[in-house]
């Protein structure tokens, strides 16, 4: 089983809509989640970070972490083509003491 | 504010050749990761790091691989007789207090192997 599980997608939602993006992770000791946008040929950019359950809000995008359900999220309102990229999320604070990444899911906002 | 500094950003390497990737972390932080990427892969993790200690390195290959983050200067990645599959793009990432805080990613360091 991986540390850290997503859909690869594709995802594709229309401009304008809600996108929703999920990831599991194994470890229950985890403390700290993290979602980072790779657009092709860049590197990671830190978008989001949630450290306890409930919904985490800013701007467009919401995190949502159950911990319970080992399960995080991330919605993007108002979807834009600029927001096409691969979504990473990341899990740390865990037994392994290390910052473990999904293999990421690409998102893909229709004109 | 300067940002987490990779260089070089493309390295050329002959088959046998050493490879040395640096990665200077942001400003205050001491610790440090390394990520292996390969096309339309996921990040792998590599090691981590802080000031003068490696903290985790189980994901990194036995041989040929090393890594320190000395206590001036930059962290270094070495890859010892570099083969074709190990080209790839190496990232590196800082953060302030390890796992449980943020961690910022440098532009990375793309290795080709001829």
């Amino acid at each position: 089983q991986k540390e850290v599980e997503q859909n690869s997608g594709p995802l594709s939602v229309p401009e304008g809509a809600i996108a929703s993006l999920n990831c599991t992770y194994s470890d229950r000791g985890s403390q700290s989640f993290f979602w980072y946008r790779q657009y092709s040929g860049k590197s990671p950019e830190l978008i989001m970070s949630i450290y306890s359950n409930g919904d985490k809000e800013d701007g467009r995008f919401t995190a949502q972490l159950n911990k319970a359900s080992q399960y995080v999220s991330l919605l993007i309102r108002d979807s834009q083509p600029s927001d096409s990229a691969t979504y990473l999320c990341a899990g740390g604070g865990g037994a392994t003491n290390k910052l473990i990444f999904g293999t990421g899911t690409l998102l893909a906002v229709q004109p | 504010n300067a940002g987490v500094m990779q260089n070089p950003r493309h390295l050329v390497r002959r088959r046998g050749q050493e490879a040395r990737l640096r990665c200077s972390p942001m400003k205050g932080h001491s610790h440090v990761y390394w990520y292996r990427q390969l096309p339309e892969e996921g990040l792998k993790f590599m090691v981590y790091l802080q000031k003068e200690n490696i903290i985790d390195e189980s994901g990194m290959p036995k041989e040929r691989f090393s890594a320190e983050f000395p206590k001036e200067g930059p962290s270094i990645l070495r890859i010892q007789q570099v083969v074709r599959g190990d080209s790839a793009a190496y990232f590196c990432a800082s953060s302030l207090k390890g796992q449980n805080t943020e961690a910022f990613f440098g532009q990375g360091t793309r290795l080709t192997v001829v």
